[in-house]
């Protein structure tokens, strides 16, 4: 799996955007760039992910690159219950056996009233 | 839809003793699994699922045994306790084995063994 490097924190104001990205360098053809989060003291969160075009969905925006060598993640109305470690993660879609979730250290973004 | 429901929230077991750990499903997903989180190490892999009766190892299934009788629930037995199993439990599932990463997870179960 490819590596990936985010920032290892990043504040946001209260209702701006929050622009998380992601370095991924070394990515190949068939790997996806996953997005998670994990709020303090829960379960981490499947927010998004794409291949090569650019995704939405109800949580977020996920702009990738023409090359792939990088993403963003896009909060479009940042809260405070955004605060959070984001995880980008690379990954060759399975086509079977176990599938391990490996996170990165993430970025921690607080989000300041 | 509840999604992903983990019990207890909380446990605390003395060396020794077993439990079983719950966790439900209600979106008809295929795919279940079980990690364990301790500081530093990131989620690992305990046991996974690709549908009822289907069960494998990840790679940290010793001392947890694990079985797929319904869809819906995928518990998670501790045969007999070791303070290396505290740690923070986490249930997720996923549509499909070929969508795992797109996994939703539980709240948690926070195990102390003393």
């Amino acid at each position: 799996d490819a590596k990936t490097t985010q920032p290892p924190s990043m504040d946001c104001a209260e209702g701006r955007a929050a622009n998380l990205p992601c370095n991924h360098s070394t990515i190949s053809g068939n790997e996806y760039v996953y997005w998670y989060r994990q709020i303090h003291s829960q379960g981490p969160q499947y927010i998004i992910h794409g291949l090569k075009n650019n995704e939405t969905n109800e949580m977020a925006s996920l702009i990738i690159t023409e090359d792939r060598k990088s993403s963003t993640l896009i909060l479009p109305h940042a809260t405070l219950r955004d605060t959070a470690v984001y995880y980008c993660i690379v990954r060759v879609e399975p086509s079977g056996g176990y599938q391990k979730v490996t996170f990165g250290t993430g970025t921690k973004l607080q989000v300041i009233p | 839809n509840a999604g992903v429901t983990q019990t207890p929230k909380f446990q605390v077991l003395k060396t020794g003793q077993s439990m079983t750990l719950q966790c439900a499903q209600d979106m008809n997903h295929e795919y279940m699994s079980w990690y364990r989180q301790d500081p530093g190490m990131g989620l690992r892999l305990i046991h996974y699922s690709v549908g009822a009766g289907i069960t494998d190892q990840g790679e940290v299934p010793n001392g947890y045994n694990v079985s797929r009788s319904t869809t819906e629930d995928f518990p998670l037995r501790l045969l007999s306790a070791a303070p290396s199993q505290t740690s923070v439990y986490f249930c997720a599932s996923s549509y499909s084995h070929l969508r795992a990463y797109e996994q939703y997870f539980g709240p948690g179960t926070r195990l102390t063994v003393t």
